[in-house]
């Protein structure tokens, strides 16, 4: 692994269906972040954890969870997937929070639709 | 509270010729600036970063921004762009009080040929 990995690349998930977008990074960076990007939107942060065991909430949190069990891991979980979480996920670490002038790492996405 | 606007969702400018991409920000304390820049069909990736010093940051590839205090603004620049250059571009900001930083909406460089 170098950088940061996501999984599934992609997926098409029915309205109503539980689903976990999973996020690695090797870099051993305390901060990690996930964000949905949009049309028209940009990117907007959703999670984000400072370091391992904790996190806390971005700009648009609602209907999303995740967990920091670990420095290296931090998955996204949509309890109940509705259509309007349609988007491209992006999952990014940096350094740490007291460090914020260190750039932020992005993984290669993943493109969620919910039907 | 910060802020960043791309004024710009769109740009289209002919293969060789310049391009600025503008970006203004908005915060209270001191600010660090960066240009991220995403490929299609890719995550995003650090261009260049102003943190302090010399206002005029230059990335490996050409472009060049400027932090300019007085006008709050951070716009980047390339005196010739390449078809390669095709991208979306987001502006960014954060400071030494926040552990986030603050991403514009992007502005999308079509090159033609």
């Amino acid at each position: 692994i170098a950088g940061i990995t996501q999984a599934p690349t992609s997926q098409i998930l029915a309205a109503g269906r539980r689903m976990t977008l999973r996020c690695t990074q090797d870099m051993r960076h305390n901060a990690m972040y996930w964000y949905r990007q949009d049309l028209g939107l940009g990117l907007r942060l959703i999670h984000y954890s400072n370091t391992a065991g904790t996190t806390g909430k971005g700009e648009v949190p609602d209907g999303y969870s995740v967990s920091r069990a670990n420095t290296d891991d931090f998955p996204l979980t949509l309890a109940s997937a509705v259509p309007s979480q349609t988007s491209v996920y992006f999952c990014a670490s940096s350094f740490g929070w007291d460090r914020p002038y260190n750039e932020q790492f992005f993984g290669p996405g993943t493109r969620l639709t919910v039907l | 509270a910060q802020s960043v606007t791309q004024l710009d969702s769109q740009v289209p400018v002919f293969e060789e010729a310049p391009v600025e991409l503008r970006c203004n920000y908005s915060s209270s304390v001191s600010v660090y600036l960066f240009w991220y820049v995403q490929y299609p069909n890719q995550g995003l990736q650090l261009l260049l970063k102003y943190l302090s010093g010399s206002t005029l940051v230059k990335s490996i590839n050409g472009f060049e921004a400027e932090f300019n205090k007085s006008q709050t603004s951070f716009h980047l620049r390339k005196p010739s762009v390449h078809i390669s250059d095709t991208a979306e571009y987001f502006c960014a900001v954060s400071s030494n009080r926040d552990d986030k930083i603050i991403f514009g909406k992007g502005t999308r460089l079509h090159i033609l040929p």
